[in-house]
């Protein structure tokens, strides 16, 4: 079955440079989320997009910013990258059931690890 | 607002004995679903099972299930028969419809031999 495709899988940058991260999600899903999870701690939420419009923001940094395109891929675009930034990012993505009860799984592509240095 | 609670940072099992990893929620939302997923030390996120607030049964899948316990809040993982490719970090997670997962803290399992 097709999984969530992210690239690149590694990414190493210096401060203040800017990367970008992409993500394809599972075919026919209908919402994506980006999620960051440093060393040692649980994934936090970023941003989300559903049918390509923004749909949620979470501690999403004003130095980051994402899109969701007509062919539903997303970047997640990072600019003057400190420190801290380094973590393994994730994007996530889900398909809506008939009825907003309960959650909707959600799959995990493999994640981007971004180290800064 | 969404939470998570997992108190129990590690736990120890032994091989093809049954495990408990406990989580407990707090929300204000009537309807929700509960997750987990487990991360191996590659670090992908493993999507394992779910339950929905309005489930009558508990969720199993192969060797998880879920113990739901509405009225106390609580949505622990059993794993049955561990093998030692189960270590790994699991979290429990929560949302409601399209909303973003909140995550607990995680349980670091370590199946021995």
């Amino acid at each position: 079955a097709a999984g969530v495709i992210q690239s690149p899988r590694h990414l190493i940058k210096e401060k203040r440079e800017t990367a970008t991260l992409k993500c394809y999600p599972i075919p026919r899903h209908d919402t994506v989320y980006w999620y960051q999870q440093g060393p040692g701690q649980d994934p936090q939420f970023l941003i989300s997009f559903y049918e390509k419009m923004q749909s949620d923001k979470g501690s999403i940094p004003d130095r980051f910013s994402a899109q969701q395109f007509s062919d539903y891929h997303s970047e997640l675009n990072m600019s003057s990258l400190e420190l801290g930034d380094s973590a393994l990012y994730f994007c996530a993505s889900s398909k809506s059931g008939a009825n907003l009860q309960g959650g909707y799984e959600q799959y995990f592509g493999p994640g981007t690890r971004l180290t800064v240095t | 607002a969404q939470k998570i609670t997992q108190t129990q940072p590690g736990m120890f099992v032994q091989e093809k004995e049954a495990v408990t990893l406990d989580c407990t929620y707090d929300t204000s939302d009537p309807s929700y679903g509960l997750f987990w997923y487990k991360q191996p030390s590659s670090g992908e996120m493993i999507f394992l099972i779910y339950q929905g607030s309005y489930d009558q049964q508990n969720a199993t899948e192969g060797r998880y299930s879920l113990n739901f316990q509405k009225a106390r809040k609580s949505a622990n993982l059993v794993i049955s028969a561990s093998q030692l490719g189960d270590s790994a970090m699991y979290f429990c997670a929560m949302s409601t419809g399209r909303r973003a997962l909140t995550f607990g803290s995680g349980t670091r399992l370590q199946v021995q031999p």
